[in-house]
C-alpha cells in the first residue's frame, strides 16, 4: 500500500473551511484514498473515499489532484465538534476489506 | 441496529493473566478487524477476518489470538498479558458495498486495557 504523509497538526477558525492535505506520491492506479477521523477517545469514523474524481458527501469534500499524488479533505464550515485527528489512508480495493493501515494523522484544532 | 459492540469497556489485568475481549456486530458485515491504539499514537492492525472461518495477521499480531466462528462475533484473546499490551483496543467491521467501498469501516467504542 502507498505511504501517506500528512502534517502533524493544523488549526482552523470556527466557521471557516478546513483544508487538510495528504501526500501519496507513490499511489498506484488501483488504490483508493480514504479519510477517517477520530474524535478524542472514540473509535474512528469514516468520512469519505475516492479514486480519481472529486467526491462530496454530507460531511466533506475530497479533492484528488490529476496525477493522484496528493489529495485534500475539505470541511466547508468547520465547527468545534470537528476537532479530531484526521487520517488519510491509501488502499487497493481487494478482498482484504478489514485491513486498513492507519498512519499518524493530522490533529485538527478548530478554535472559536 | 446496535452496530459494533465491545465488552468490557475497561479491564485491568495482572501480568501473565489471560482474557478475551469481545466484539460483536449486527450488520451482517463480512469483514472484521482488531486494532490497538497506544497513547498519542495512531491505530495499529492486530488481526483481521474476511469472513467466518478466515483470519489473518495484521501489523502487530504477537501475543494475540483470534477466531471467527460466526459472522457476528470476532473475539480477541490475550494469551499471557504483558504491560506492553496496555492500550485501547478497537474492533471494526465493514462490507463489500461496491468497488472501493469495502473500507468504510464501522468502529466500536473501544476497550481500555491496563496490564500491571
Amino acid at each position: 500500500d502507498a505511504k501517506t504523509t500528512q502534517p502533524t497538526s493544523m488549526d482552523c477558525a470556527e466557521g471557516r473551511a478546513a483544508n487538510l492535505p495528504c501526500n501519496h506520491s507513490t499511489i498506484s492506479g488501483n488504490e483508493y484514498v480514504y479519510w477517517y477521523r477520530q474524535i478524542h477517545s472514540q473509535g474512528p469514523q469514516y468520512i469519505i473515499h475516492g479514486l480519481k474524481n472529486n467526491e462530496t458527501n454530507e460531511m466533506a469534500s475530497l479533492i484528488i489532484t490529476e496525477d493522484r499524488k496528493s489529495s485534500t479533505l475539505i470541511l466547508p464550515h468547520a465547527t468545534l465538534r470537528d476537532t479530531a485527528v484526521y487520517y488519510c489512508i491509501v488502499r487497493v480495493a481487494d478482498n482484504q476489506g478489514g485491513k486498513l493501515i492507519f498512519g499518524q494523522g493530522t490533529e485538527l484544532s478548530v478554535k472559536p | 441496529n446496535a452496530g459494533v459492540t465491545q465488552t468490557p469497556k475497561f479491564q485491568v489485568l495482572k501480568t501473565g493473566q489471560s482474557m478475551t475481549l469481545q466484539c460483536a456486530q449486527d450488520m451482517n458485515h463480512e469483514y472484521m478487524s482488531w486494532y490497538r491504539q497506544d497513547p498519542g499514537m495512531g491505530l495499529r492492525l492486530i488481526h483481521y477476518s474476511v469472513g467466518a472461518g478466515i483470519t489473518d495477521q495484521g501489523e502487530v499480531p504477537n501475543g494475540y489470538n483470534v477466531s471467527r466462528s460466526t459472522t457476528e462475533d470476532f473475539p480477541l484473546r490475550l494469551l499471557s498479558a504483558a504491560p506492553s499490551q496496555t492500550s485501547v483496543y478497537f474492533c471494526a467491521s465493514s462490507y463489500e458495498r461496491g468497488r472501493g467501498a469495502a473500507y468504510e469501516q464501522y468502529f466500536g467504542p473501544g476497550t481500555r486495557l491496563t496490564v500491571t
